[in-house]
């Protein structure tokens, strides 16, 4: 079946350093790929989003490209504030006769220190 | 347009107790769905709603039951509460092939 890896957090950082948050996929066909965040006591917020191979999704400062070729849809970031610590998740919807329904990533943990 | 809303924000019961979380929707979206969020893990789905009298099991649906009598309401039903099944509860919703939106989520604890 589908699924979804991300890198294991917690990812701590000082603000403006660079950020990368790794994230591969398995699924069959081409599913659109996506990037949720969760803030502390709220329900998720989509990120950005990515519906084909080689497109970058971007949101806010921060990026993601789908590459087919190495199943991935890493999150980047230049430069962390304080404010951009949450949970982020990974996450693909199959397509076709999925009804939009998400698989995700178990989650990265962010906490960025002034 | 208030969105995705759920209710209770939180609740405590009692190992064998039912209820009932609430979920509506005011976008006049036909998909709706249920997921669990247990501590350090992704959501998982419970189960899902691609219009009104249409429901379908998903990844973890033991121990619930669902019903979509309209298009905008989507209950989810506890029956016989237990341990495992505290967790956070997240409904969402979306229309055909777009963005899912999510409500603010239910913390239920069993004990």
């Amino acid at each position: 079946g589908d699924s979804v890896t991300q890198m294991e957090g917690p990812v701590t950082l000082s603000e403006e350093a660079f950020l990368t948050i790794n994230c591969t996929y398995t699924a069959t066909g081409y599913p659109s790929l996506f990037w949720y965040v969760q803030y502390p006591g709220e329900g998720l917020q989509l990120l950005l989003k990515a519906t084909k191979a080689d497109d970058k999704g971007s949101n806010k400062g921060f990026e993601a490209t789908y590459r087919k070729e190495t199943t991935s849809f890493h999150l980047e970031k230049g430069s962390v504030q304080v404010s951009d610590s949450a949970v982020y998740f990974c996450a693909l919807s199959a397509g076709g006769t999925s009804y939009g329904k998400l698989t995700f990533g178990q989650g990265t943990i962010l906490t960025v220190h002034p | 347009n208030a969105g995705v809303t759920q209710t209770p924000k939180f609740r405590i019961l009692k190992i064998g107790q039912s209820m009932t979380l609430q979920c509506a929707q005011d976008m006049n979206h036909n998909y709706m769905y249920w997921y669990r969020q247990d501590p350090g893990m992704g959501l998982k789905l419970i189960y899902y709603s691609v219009g009104a009298g249409i429901t379908d099991k998903g990844e973890v649906p033991n121990g619930y039951n669902v019903s979509r009598s309209t298009t905008e309401d989507f209950p989810l039903r506890l029956e016989l509460a237990a341990p495992s099944q505290t967790s956070v509860y997240f409904c969402a919703s979306t229309a055909v092939g777009d963005t899912q939106y999510f409500g603010p989520g239910t913390r239920l604890t069993v004990l």
